[in-house]
């Protein structure tokens, strides 16, 4: 597609239930990156794709995260037994082949609010 | 480990002021820096870019120079504009030895512009 594309915009959950992010990458791009949003508090990375090679998930808060990347393309992020705490806004993006010397291009995010 | 601080906002200025948001880094090897804008109720967007020390990224009349002596990458325009209100997010990617390594980024400053 011509952009990074997030869905839901917005969630709404209750404490306890799970969740899926879903991130859609801009065709052609191998490398997916995952961010959390949280107010005052800037990114915070969670997990990076590349290509064919196992995810760095060095930057998941807890066992209750985890994400995955199917056929090179789609990824879906998924919290289980939310806490008020994973509310934020969670950030996708996507890059040609890495974020050196080029960055990455953002999705408009997912808002999760668990109440 | 790599990282980057910049200042604390908000940054609040008049229309046609000068603006400084200073980013400094910390990084094992020769990153690549990139200055982020966040619009209200937007993703975020790349600004600018600079792979190399002494290099001057440039956008909609923002500049920033790599300046390795000082590991600084202060972002700056002439005169901002009200629709220059945004979020700023300073942020790096290290060496290609570890490309695809997940942009780190400062925790961002507010600006805030009013007529």
């Amino acid at each position: 597609g011509a952009g990074v594309s997030q869905s839901p915009s917005n969630k709404v959950t209750e404490k306890g239930k799970d969740v899926e992010l879903r991130c859609d990458p801009i065709s052609g791009h191998t490398a997916l990156y995952w961010y959390r949003q949280s107010l005052g508090q800037g990114l915070e990375f969670l997990i990076y794709f590349q290509g064919n090679s196992a995810p760095d998930k060095s930057g998941l808060p807890s066992d209750r995260f985890s994400a995955e990347r199917t056929g090179g393309s789609v990824s879906t992020l998924t919290i289980q037994r939310t806490q008020q705490e994973d509310s934020a806004v969670y950030l996708c993006a996507s890059s040609l082949q890495g974020a050196y010397g080029y960055g990455y291009t953002f999705g408009s995010g997912t808002r999760l609010t668990v109440v | 480990g790599d990282s980057v601080t910049q200042m604390e906002g908000p940054v609040t200025l008049s229309e046609e002021a000068f603006l400084t948001i200073n980013c400094t880094y910390t990084a094992t090897g020769y990153p690549s820096l990139f200055w982020y804008v966040q619009y209200p109720g937007e993703g975020l967007q790349l600004l600018l870019k600079a792979t190399k020390a002494d290099d001057k990224g440039s956008n909609k009349g923002f500049e920033a120079t790599y300046r390795k002596e000082t590991t600084s990458f202060h972002l700056e325009k002439g005169s901002v504009q009200v629709s220059d209100s945004a979020v700023y997010f300073c942020a790096l990617s290290d060496t290609p030895a570890q490309a695809g390594t997940a942009l780190i980024f400062g925790k961002g400053t507010t600006l805030s512009v009013s007529s």
